[in-house]
């Protein structure tokens, strides 16, 4: 079945510092591709999404690509703020309208 | 994107009792669903709720211990029968997008002591 598989945390970085999540996924066919938030005490925030290969998607100063061959969504961000603290979600998605998340990232960013 | 409410937000039960959880969404959808995500856990399916139909349940999640209603394009319910401490979580409700993205809930945080 398909699966996505993110880089463990917790990932602690200070103000300013660039950020890399890792993020690969197994399926069948081309599933599109979702980066989800949840901030502390809230639900899950769609942040970005790319449903092709090559494709971008991008939000908030955060952009991942979405990588065929290398079966990869990789989230980054080149400077990130102390409001960026919160988890990460990777996620996959396709024709049978159902999600596969990975695990979640929980990142804290120090002033 | 559709605007998710969930009721009630928070909630603390007694082991043996039942909760019933609403998600009302301000547009028609066809697809919505219901997650669990224990804590500091991911997200787990419980099932997909469709107008007109029986919900469709993941593995190892039941209709007895999980009712669904999905009564119209906007509005589901999702209770969590004969609680015990292990349905502690956080369960959030989502609707589908076009692309297959998902849009969520704030979530309602059930503790069960």
């Amino acid at each position: 079945g398909d699966s996505v598989t993110q880089m463990e945390g917790p990932v602690t970085l200070s103000e300013e510092a660039f950020l890399t999540i890792n993020c690969t996924y197994t399926a069948t066919g081309y599933p599109s591709l979702f980066w989800y938030v949840q901030y502390p005490g809230e639900g899950l925030q769609l942040l970005l999404k790319a449903t092709k290969a090559d494709d971008k998607g991008s939000n908030k100063g955060f952009e991942a690509t979405y990588r065929k061959e290398t079966t990869s969504f990789h989230l980054e961000k080149g400077s990130v703020q102390v409001s960026d603290s919160a988890v990460y979600f990777c996620a996959s998605g396709g024709s049978n309208y159902k999600l596969t998340f990975g695990k979640g990232t929980l990142l804290t960013v120090n002033p | 994107s559709a605007v998710i409410s969930q009721k009630p937000s928070r909630d603390i039960c007694q082991r043996g009792t039942s909760l019933t959880i609403q998600c009302q969404v301000d547009s028609q959808v066809t697809m919505m669903f219901w997650y669990r995500q224990q804590p500091g856990q991911s997200l787990t399916l419980i099932a997909t709720a469709n107008q007109g139909s029986e919900a469709t349940y993941e593995s190892g999640f039941v209709i007895d211990k999980f009712p669904i209603s999905r009564p119209n394009l906007t509005f589901s319910t999702l209770t969590v029968s004969n609680m015990s401490p292990e349905d502690s979580s956080i369960y959030l409700c989502s609707v589908g997008g076009v692309s297959y993205e998902q849009y969520f809930g704030p979530g309602t945080r059930l503790t069960v002591t």
